[in-house]
């Protein structure tokens, strides 16, 4: 089975800190991808990437950034956390674009 | 327009009804489809992908309609494990390498 995990499954951050939210997949994925999900609001994608050290902007890249590194690691980074992105994260793997996505377990981030 | 449109539910139904959920999409460059299913503050699990030719996997059924950029998801015989919100996928841009979501559709079958 295919296995995405992220680092933490609830975070409390408060305003202005820098955050850093893990994802490693362990099935040799090349695309990776970070959602977050807001009430109403449904998915949206932050950013995502089809290789190593590549990435491409989603929907809503503001105040976020990202890294890739590694083929089985993406890591999403609030560079000054702010109380709007409070929400829930949810990393995202796929081998190919036409093939389905699995998500990990996805962290829910309070900023205070 | 949003590039995913479903039913805005939520779809309140008795065991063993049949449902429908309906679902648009605006790229028409979109190549792959999928319903997945996402249970109260879980992550959302692939259900099933969608074929051109329709598909059914046990008492689920997807039809895509390529022509009218449509695609369902008719569930039969519903369970109370199969309340859960019901999101239809499909891969978004021209290089076919993010996946679009659908606000998804509430599913509550009771007993």
């Amino acid at each position: 089975d295919v296995k995405v995990t992220q680092s933490s499954r609830y975070l409390v951050k408060r305003t202005g800190e820098k955050v850093f939210l893990e994802c490693v997949q362990d099935m040799d994925h090349e695309n990776m991808f970070w959602y977050r999900q807001d009430p109403g609001l449904g998915l949206r994608l932050i950013y995502f990437s089809y290789d190593v050290k590549m990435k491409e902007k989603g929907d809503i890249p503001e105040g976020y950034s990202v890294s890739r590194e590694k083929k089985e690691r993406f890591s999403l980074i609030l560079e000054s956390a702010s109380t709007n992105q409070t929400s829930m994260y949810l990393c995202a793997s796929s081998w190919r674009a036409s093939t389905e996505a699995f998500f990990g377990q996805g962290t829910r981030l309070t900023v205070v | 327009r949003k590039e995913v449109e479903q039913d805005p539910g939520p779809f309140n139904v008795p065991e063993g009804a049949t449902v429908a959920f309906n679902c648009t999409y605006s790229n028409s460059a979109s190549q792959s489809f999928f319903w997945y299913r996402q249970d109260c503050r879980k992550e959302p699990k692939l259900l099933m992908s969608v074929y051109s030719s329709g598909n059914e996997d046990g008492r689920f059924t997807a039809q895509l309609n390529r022509a009218s950029q449509y695609i369902s998801l008719l569930i039969r015989d519903s369970k109370l494990s199969d309340s859960a919100t019901y999101l239809c996928v499909v891969n978004g841009d021209n290089y076919g390498q993010n996946f679009v979501f659908g606000p998804g559709t509430r599913l509550s079958v009771l007993p």
